[in-house]
């Protein structure tokens, strides 16, 4: 079955430490999406990317990077620049259309401490 | 810019009363609008889309939402809440800006069920 893989689910870091979060889709989607999720603040767009080798930054993308070498892959960097990285990171993937939905994965839950 | 709003983060409802969870949007034009409903610690799940075919959208799980221009809103309803219905919903819409797409989400509405 197609889908979108995110991992891993929990990930711990040190303050001061940059980490990459995975997100792996077999669907044939072009778009990828990174989102991050707070308590009551709904989902934030971080960054998202229509091509090979081509992202926007969304609403909050400071203290992170991407990377779209691959079409599958959409790899995501925390870096030691996010003042409060700890969140919920759900990353999505859709056809190239503006009335597709969103794929989600089941999300990587980032604790830095 | 297109953005959505969802009035009240937490609505209680009891078992197999009415859930009304309400959206509004707001959009020069014409907008691509979905509900997603969020299990605790997975991703998000389609529940229905309005993409202008029809105002009466019909998803999964008996929920479903009416496009109401006049009002701005696409508010979701199922007729009767089961206990499996408690989730946090939200509301979004599909935008582009310069030949990019983003979608944007609601804050979300967190629904209790209460037997």
């Amino acid at each position: 079955d197609g889908g979108i893989t995110q991992s891993p689910k929990y990930l711990f870091r040190k303050e001061g430490q940059n980490v990459t979060l995975s997100c792996e889709q077999n669907l044939n989607h072009d778009a990828m999406y990174w989102y991050r999720q707070d308590p009551g603040q709904g989902l934030r767009l971080i960054y998202y990317s229509q091509i090979v080798n081509d992202f926007q930054k969304g609403d909050i993308a400071e203290g992170y990077s991407v990377s779209r070498e691959k079409k599958e892959s959409f790899p995501l960097t925390v870096t030691s620049a996010q003042k409060n990285p700890t969140a919920f990171y759900l990353c999505a993937s859709r056809t190239d259309s503006y009335n597709s939905p969103l794929h989600f994965g089941n999300g990587t839950r980032l604790t830095v401490t | 810019a297109q953005s959505v709003t969802q009035l009240g983060s937490h609505v209680s409802v009891s078992e197999g009363a009415l859930v009304l969870l309400r959206c509004n949007y707001s959009s020069s034009v014409p907008p691509y609008l979905f509900w997603y409903v969020q299990y605790p610690n997975q991703g998000l799940q389609l529940l229905l889309k309005y993409t202008s075919a029809a105002t009466l959208v019909k998803g999964i799980n008996g929920f479903e939402a009416e496009f109401k221009k006049s009002e701005t809103s696409f508010h979701l309803t199922k007729p009767s809440a089961h206990m499996s219905d408690a989730a946090e919903y939200f509301c979004a819409v599909s935008r582009g800006s310069g030949g990019y797409q983003k979608v944007t989400f609601g804050i979300g509405t967190k629904l209790q069920v209460i037997p």
